[in-house]
Order: structure tokens, then sequence, then C-alpha cells
């Protein structure tokens, strides 16, 4: 069954730094994948969409990449600020969209 | 404003007991889904529907039931809401692109249900 793994661990970041976070996928091939940020006891917040004819997308501070040879995605965030602190979540799928259980960020001051 | 209007935001129910989780959007959005969201398991897709009159199963349909019989409204109804559906319920909606796709969920705010 198909299958979104993101880092369960919490990632501890100096504020100033790039976060990266990763997604992985198996038994799949999305025709776009998403990220998400979700805030404690809050609906997620959509952040940016990237289809598998791209293999970068910029917003702002955000980066992601998506490479459906290693079946991943890169979720970058430059220049961290203690406020980006939060969940963030990979999702993929078409018409049936699942998502990733999320990492929780913590960027530190 | 644009959203996704979910009600109520607090529910405690007894089993057995019918009720209906609200969900509207005023974005004229084609694309509606219910999640449930429970700790370790994360977002799991309950139903969803791409325009009125369709619906499909998610990965945990059972115990659940949906409606789109307008294009701004999916109520989630629980016929007979048993403990094991205690959770937080978002529901969210969504774009088609032309061509096929979506663009990314708005969701709503989230409904935190307890049976009891």
């Amino acid at each position: 069954s198909q299958k979104i793994e993101q880092n369960s661990e919490a990632l501890n970041i100096q504020e100033g730094k790039t976060a990266t976070l990763t997604c992985n996928y198996t038994n799949y091939s999305p025709a776009y994948l998403q990220w998400y940020r979700q805030d404690p006891g809050r609906g997620p917040v959509f952040l940016l969409l990237i289809r598998e004819n791209e293999k970068e997308k910029r917003k702002e501070r955000l980066k992601v990449t998506f490479d459906t040879t290693l079946k991943q995605s890169l979720f970058h965030i430059t220049a961290s600020q203690p406020a980006d602190s939060a969940t963030y979540l990979c999702a993929l799928g078409d018409d049936k969209i699942i998502f990733g259980k999320g990492t929780r960020l913590h960027i530190l001051p | 404003e644009a959203q996704v209007t979910q009600n109520p935001r607090y529910l405690i129910t007894v089993t057995g007991k019918k009720l209906t989780v609200t969900c509207s959007q005023n974005m004229n959005h084609e694309y509606m889904s219910w999640y449930r969201q429970d700790p370790g398991l994360g977002l799991r897709q309950i139903y969803y529907s791409m325009n009125v009159e369709v619906t499909d199963k998610g990965d945990v349909p059972e115990g659940y039931k949906v409606s789109r019989k307008e294009k701004r409204n999916f109520p989630l109804i629980l016929e007979s809401p048993s403990p094991n559906q205690t959770s937080l319920y978002f529901c969210a909606s969504s774009l088609m692109a032309t061509g096929g796709g979506y663009y990314g969920y708005t969701f709503g705010s989230g409904t935190r249900l307890t049976v009891v």
C-alpha cells in the first residue's frame, strides 16, 4: 500500500540556520506533492505544491524539491525564525490525498 | 473572507446518538474532504467529494456517511457514534485545476469530538 514517511523525531535548528525536512514515499507515483504547516490544535495551512515535472519550487524563505526517482521531497526553510516552529506535513495523491505524520520543527533562539 | 467553516468546534456525545458535523466553504471549490487526526496516526482521510453528488471513500470510511447535495456543503454524519470515533476532525476543500490535479487544501478549524 502507499506509504509516506517523515522523520518522526523532532528537529531542533538554531535560529538563522536552514531547516531541512524530508518526505519519502513508496508504492506511489504522485502527480504532485504538497507541504503544510500545522500548529497545535489548529487546521493545517497550505504552503507549497510541486508537480512531478517540476524539480524545485520556491516561495519567500521556503523551497521544495521533488525527486520522483528517489521518491523523495525535501522542504527547506532558510533564515529560520522561532515563529517557524510547528509541525510540517507532506501530502501526496490525486483524488485520494494522504498525509505523512509530520515532523515537529523547533527553531531555537 | 475565504474560509472553510466547521460546526461545532467541540462536541461531547454518548454512544449511539446520531450526530452531524457541518462543513461549508465559500470559495466555490469543487473538491471537499473529511479527515480525522489522532495522536501517532496523523491525518487520515474519511471521505472525499469531487463535485455535487460525487463522493468516494478515503482510508477510514467505516462508521461515517457524507452527502454533497450542494457545492458549498459537505456534512459528516455519524449514525451511531462509538468511543473509537473520538478524534479531531477536519474538513478541507480545494479548487480543481484545469486539466486535472488540485491546488492546495484550505482546512477548517477542526471539530473535537468525544464519544462517551
